[in-house]
């Protein structure tokens, strides 16, 4: 079983949907990442959360540390949002990062 | 705007050549990575550096060496690339912490192909 698991791997919407994707961990973390990939490559940093929420523009991140489960929330959802999002965590057992799979986001106009 | 820069953005070459694939950063930042990425299994620690001369190795370092002469440039060698080394390679940089206090700017990707 992969230590951190992503749902769902693919996910496609109407534009102006609420976007929902989930990142379940099972180890101990320090911290977890939330990251954008857009087709070509290039990977943006989205959000870096160790406790509660945080808020960018339509993008929310919030983390559940007793229940070691995230979720990256997009609000009124756009064709440019079309990306893979990828959930991080920062291990406290070795320090190293692992890394999910990603979700696949397709928002149609 | 942080800046990592990828010297390649597609790179094609043969079995058994030696391979370079260099990165830079504009931010000063002490710690460097070079990752591979490959279709369902995700983004994978090759090497990192945290100082100039200064290198340790990620989850799968077999198959590739690293440079770091100046802080700005990190290098990723394949002395003899194979095959099994077809993949997507990513480098990123951020200050002196690991993931849990650092966020990581990365480049935009080099896509090699081992013929």
């Amino acid at each position: 079983k992969n230590e951190v698991e992503q749902s769902p791997q693919n996910l496609t919407a109407q534009e102006g949907e609420f976007i929902t994707i989930n990142c379940s961990y099972s180890v101990g973390i320090s911290a977890l990442h939330w990251l954008q990939q857009h087709p070509g490559g290039g990977i943006v940093s989205l959000f870096m959360l160790s406790s509660g929420k945080k808020k960018h523009g339509r993008l929310i991140a919030t983390i559940n540390i007793q229940e070691k489960h995230s979720s990256l929330h997009i609000t009124a959802s756009h064709p440019r949002d079309s990306a893979v999002y990828i959930c991080a965590v920062n291990s406290l057992r070795d320090d190293k990062i692992i890394f999910g799979k990603g979700t696949r986001l397709h928002i149609l106009p | 705007d942080v800046k990592v820069t990828q010297s390649s953005r597609y790179l094609v070459k043969r079995t058994g050549e030696k391979v370079f694939l260099e990165c830079v950063q504009d931010m000063d930042h002490e710690n460097m990575f070079w990752y591979r990425q490959d279709p369902g299994l995700g983004l994978r620690l090759i090497y990192f550096s945290y100082d100039v001369k200064m290198k340790e190795k990620g989850d799968i370092p077999e198959g590739y060496s690293v440079s770091r002469e100046k802080k700005e440039r990190f290098s990723l060698i394949l002395e003899s690339a194979s095959t099994n080394q077809t993949s997507m390679y990513l480098c990123a940089s951020s200050f002196l912490g690991g993931w849990g206090e650092n966020i990581q700017y990365f480049g935009a990707g080099t896509r090699l192909s081992v013929l």
